[in-house]
């Protein structure tokens, strides 16, 4: 079956923009994770959405938004840029949110800020 | 969530086998260790789960003992596509919603 799709793979962006991160979950899963990795601060939780409602939030500003949709995929958003944002964004699909089974993570977007 | 602590790097021989030791002593009764692992550029991937005593499947085994603080995975006869960062996760089956805490993780090296 086919993994956690995430796109697009590499972006750069300034200071400043906004920018729209996709992820298409597993067939089936209802619940989408969103993370941010970066050197010094690791693997991070964003938040969680699960039948279209965000059920789990991490420490981040509201610059950092998402949303998921009836067909479970789920959007990320980053607004105002900052150069600390650039990461590489993962998201991870699982069928109903727990950790049962692991999770299924997708390659990642990995965001550039200049 | 239990707190984990895992060595920041391990070196290792291909051929050789590679225990990595995490310990989580204030793990919860209805906790889950969860083993990941991650290569660069990619987003982590599930290898091992268990709660007590001992999990094997074809990737790796885990070594739980009867007070739960510390598990131990283990990877047999490593090869050089071993080379990657493991995670030790301690979290509750069965929980509502994933907010999983990603520790540092151990940097496995595996030399020729």
């Amino acid at each position: 079956k086919a993994g956690v799709t995430q796109t697009p793979r590499y972006l750069i962006k300034t200071r400043g923009q906004q920018v729209t991160l996709s992820c298409s979950p597993i067939s089936g899963h209802r619940s989408v994770s969103w993370y941010q990795q970066t050197p010094g601060q690791g693997l991070q939780f964003l938040f969680e959405y699960f039948s279209e409602t965000q059920r789990n939030k991490g420490n981040f500003p509201g610059r950092f938004s998402g949303r998921q949709f009836s067909n479970s995929r789920s959007e990320m958003n980053v607004s105002t840029l900052e150069l600390g944002d650039s990461a590489l964004y993962l998201c991870a699909s699982s069928p109903d949110g727990s950790q049962d089974y692991g999770y299924t993570f997708g390659s990642g977007t990995r965001l550039t800020v200049v | 969530l239990a707190k984990t602590t895992q060595p920041i790097s391990m070196d290792s021989y291909e051929g050789q086998e590679v225990n990595i030791t995490c310990s989580h002593n204030n793990i919860a009764t209805n906790d889950y260790i969860t083993w990941y692992q991650q290569f660069p550029s990619q987003g982590p991937r599930f290898i091992i789960q268990g709660y007590k005593t001992k999990v094997t499947n074809e990737v790796a085994s885990l070594f739980i003992p009867a007070d739960r603080k510390s598990s131990t995975l283990s990877l047999p006869r490593v090869s050089l596509s071993d080379t990657a960062v493991y995670y030790c996760l301690v979290a509750p089956q069965g929980a509502a919603g994933n907010k999983l805490t990603f520790g540092g993780g151990t940097r496995v090296l595996v030399k020729p």
